[in-house]
């Protein structure tokens, strides 16, 4: 398994341009989800979705759109990039059938500069 | 709303010795579950340890133990022989039971000296 993988790694951005974060998972879970890492700030949660064709937003969703079309893929799309957004993006996920441990796995990151 | 708390920007400790690292949180939800993720330079989040709520007996992951206070709602981690590997960044974590929303604490950064 590849578990959970995220392109691309690195990405410049100017403001106003829009672009689609990947995500992808291979361990058939149903929960994913889409966080920000900013420093001195933890982690916060952007969206997440429960399963295909249902997602919710988190605590900081603004100026991001997300879709969940299939139960592999969690695309996070910036509709027109602000310096505001610049920061780390994780994308996680986790098995609902594992009643009890809630452990969410994590993709290597992207990090996203909007100039 | 659900938060948490880890007091201690950075620390530091000579190898083979034993840290603490502190976590307070705050939660209305009596059934909910902590972790203690782990964050070396390549960025990759790493669960080191979980503990869930209901019980009582700490949890335990080889070197890594946790203090378990529900009460006080403390939460802290203890990494036994500390090793040049353990350097990196911790963070506390909590999510209720059934809810997506992990809640992170700010972090420590934990250096480990030789």
């Amino acid at each position: 398994n590849a578990g959970v993988t995220q392109t691309p790694k690195f990405q410049v951005l100017k403001t106003g341009q829009s672009m689609t974060l990947q995500c992808a998972q291979d361990m058939n879970h149903e929960y994913m989800s889409w966080y920000r890492q900013d420093p001195g700030m933890g982690l916060r949660l952007i969206h997440y979705s429960v399963g295909a064709g249902i997602t919710d937003q988190g605590e900081v969703p603004n100026g991001y759109n997300v879709s969940r079309s299939t139960t592999e893929d969690f695309p996070l799309r910036l509709l027109s990039a602000a310096p505001s957004q610049t920061s780390v993006y994780f994308c996680a996920s986790r098995n609902s059938g594992l009643a009890g441990t809630n452990e969410q796995y994590f993709g290597p990151g992207t990090r996203l500069t909007v100039t | 709303a659900q938060t948490v708390t880890q007091s201690q920007p950075e620390m530091s400790v000579q190898e083979a010795e034993t840290v603490t690292l502190s976590c307070t949180y705050d939660t209305s939800e009596s059934n909910y579950y902590l972790f203690w993720y782990k964050q070396p330079p390549s960025r990759q989040m790493i669960l080191v340890i979980r503990q869930e709520a209901y019980k009582q007996q700490n949890a335990t992951e080889n070197r890594f133990s946790v203090n378990f206070q529900k009460a006080a709602k403390s939460f802290s981690l203890k990494i036994s022989d500390s090793q040049l590997g353990d350097t990196a960044m911790y963070f506390c974590a909590l999510t209720n039971f059934g809810n997506e929303k992990l809640t992170f604490g700010t972090g420590t950064r934990l250096t480990i000296i030789p």
